[in-house]
């Protein structure tokens, strides 16, 4: 089945830029999809590509996609102390109504 | 701005007990999906209804029933509760498979 790998922890210092970074196994993924859970709450949907796109550009964030080596990032600039939090990658395949989601990545925003 | 809402936000049952726990969203969306969150294994689909009068099956039904209710509503069930089901209940629903899912808040599922 579907499998989507992440790290699970990255710290950075305020200002800098962030990378997180995911794989994914399903070559028939069609979207791809960046969420953000701070503690106690559900998940906000970031950003989301599609799979015929390369680089999706929003304000601090940036997506990138390489079909080839089945990798996804998000790349957060000027990173905020209010940027701590999980953030999770999930891919959803061409025929199925369900997304398969990273086990998640902390990124911690230190001063 | 309701969006996706969940009830309740907290429980703590004791094994063996019953209990319903409630979704409902104001988007028109016609797919539903409930999920699980367990630390160090994201989220994982118990059962999702892609759109009204159908349900199926997600990667961990076990123990687990649903019930579309209607358009808005999507119920999930757990007919005798287990401490391997204490963990956080994510409801989502999206207008079709391709758009992005919202979700809720969450409940959080304590099973002694």
């Amino acid at each position: 089945g579907e499998d989507v790998e992440q790290s699970l922890f990255l710290s950075v210092r305020e200002g800098d830029s962030s990378v997180i970074n995911c794989t994914y196994t399903d070559s028939s993924s069609t979207y791809l999809y960046w969420y953000k859970q701070e503690p106690g709450a559900g998940l906000q949907l970031l950003t989301y590509i599609f799979s015929n796109m390369d680089m999706k550009q929003d304000q601090r964030l940036t997506v990138l996609l390489n079909k080839k080596d089945k990798h996804l990032s998000l790349r957060i600039a000027d990173t905020q102390t209010g940027d701590s939090a999980i953030y999770f990658c999930a891919e959803k395949d061409g025929t199925a109504s369900k997304l398969t989601f990273g086990t998640g990545t902390r990124l911690q925003v230190t001063l | 701005n309701a969006g996706v809402t969940q009830t309740p936000k907290f429980q703590v049952l004791k094994t063996g007990q019953s209990m319903t726990l409630q979704c409902a969203q104001d988007m028109n969306h016609n797919s539903m999906y409930w999920y699980r969150q367990d630390p160090g294994m994201g989220l994982r689909l118990i059962y999702y209804s892609a759109s009204e009068g159908t349900t199926d099956k997600g990667e961990v039904p076990n123990g687990y029933n649903v019930s579309r209710l209607n358009k808005r509503e999507f119920s999930l069930r757990l007919e005798s509760a287990a401490p391997s089901q204490t963990s956080v209940y994510f409801c989502a629903s999206t207008t079709h498979g391709n758009q992005p899912q919202h979700f809720g808040d969450g409940t959080r599922l304590s099973i002694l």
